[in-house]
This record gives C-alpha cells, structure tokens and sequence, in this order.
C-alpha cells in the first residue's frame, strides 16, 4: 500500500550547522505534507506544511522543499541549536480521501552535538 | 504546554477490559483528533470530531469509540483491550474543519497487561 518513510533513522548534528532531514512518499496524489517535531515524553508538535503546488515554504528557522517529481520532501533547520533534538517526521494527506487517509512516516531522530 | 489536556497519564489495565481517555481541546478550538502511538506502527490518525460531530475515521478499531461533548471535550472508549492496544494515545486540537495546524496534549500511556 501507498507508505510515508524516511531514509535516515538517526541524525547527528553539530551545534550551529544546518540539518536536513528528509522523507520519500510514494503516492503522487498527496495534497499536504506536514513536518512534526517530537521531544521525549511529549506529543508531536507542528513545525510546518506544504500543499502539493508549491515547491518551497520558509518558516522560522526551518524550510520545508518538495520535489514532487521524485517525491521527496526535507526539513532544513538552519544554525540547530540543542533544543532542535528530537525525533522529526512526516505526514501526507491525500487529495482523495482528505485527512482520514493520513499517513506518517516512521521518524528521524536528530541529536545535536554541544 | 500546548494548551491540549488529556487524562489519565497513564493507565494500565488488564486484557478483556474497558477504559475511557479523556481530552481537553485548546480553549476555542473545535476540532478533536485521536491518534495511537505505538513502538511498531508509529503514528495512527483514529478519528476526528468537530463541534461535536463525526468527521473522518481512520484506522479505528471497531472496539474504540469517540465522542465529543457540548463542552467541546472528548472522551476515547477502547474495550475488550488486548496486548497490542498498549500505546500512547494523543488528543489534538485545531481551531477549524480544514485546519492542519494541530496542538497535540501529552498523551495517556496505555498498559494492558
């Protein structure tokens, strides 16, 4: 079936270097795409999303980038600092379905490096 | 704090029983979402409520059930519990239907034993 996953399980970074983490999709007819951050012992927090018609969305810090023609999709967070450990994942949602047919992907974890 | 409030925060039980989660939206949202969070399935989006009205359902099992109250508050029934319901389960909020900013609480970890 269609399936969110991420290449990278694990991800060390040195303080002050940007981070890129990045996820495959497999169903071309996703609509949205959603970055989550998720601190230990705590719930998946919002960090940004990105509709299918459109290539590139800048957040605080963070840019999201998506190639729809190999269907990937990455997080960049610029200068991370120690507080940016964590397990970040995806999502997509389908344009048929809406969001009952969500799907996330499995997680990369970020550690920063002091 | 994401302003989400889900009760208990952990609860173990034994197989075959009933338990009830509860979740406390962000004041003026809306919208309720229930996930389950296990180590082999990662993240599952279960079902969504609006004002009080269902609005999309994902993976729920037939032995789980929602509803959302007047006061905007949900409550997640899961019965005849087996082994591998034991996982985090999220509440989010969002203020509108379409909206895909949501606030997640902390979670309730479930034990069934």
């Amino acid at each position: 079936g269609e399936s969110v996953g991420l290449h990278l399980p694990t991800l060390s970074v040195q303080e002050g270097d940007n981070s890129i983490i990045n996820c495959a999709y497999s169903n071309s007819a996703s609509d949205y795409f959603i970055w989550y951050k998720q601190e230990s012992g705590k719930g998946p927090q919002f960090i940004i999303d990105i509709r299918s018609n459109m290539d590139k969305r800048q957040g605080q810090r963070v840019t999201v980038l998506l190639n729809k023609t190999v269907k990937h999709l990455s997080l960049q967070i610029a200068a991370t600092q120690p507080g940016d450990s964590a397990v970040y994942f995806c999502a997509e949602i389908p344009l048929s379905g809406g969001y009952q047919k969500v799907t996330f992907g499995t997680g990369t974890k970020l550690q920063v490096i002091p | 704090d994401s302003g989400v409030t889900q009760t208990p925060k952990h609860l173990i039980t034994a197989t075959g029983q009933r338990v009830t989660l509860r979740c406390s939206p962000r004041s003026g949202d809306l919208s309720v979402y229930w996930y389950q969070q296990s180590l082999d399935q990662g993240l599952q989006f279960l079902i969504q409520y609006y004002n009080g009205e269902e609005r999309a359902k994902g993976n729920i099992l037939e032995r789980f059930s929602a509803q959302q109250f007047p006061d905007l508050h949900s409550e997640l029934n899961l019965s005849s519990l087996e082994l591998g319901d034991s996982a985090l389960y999220f509440c989010a909020s969002s203020q509108g239907l379409g909206t895909h900013e949501q606030y997640f609480g902390p979670g309730t970890r479930l034990t069934v034993t």
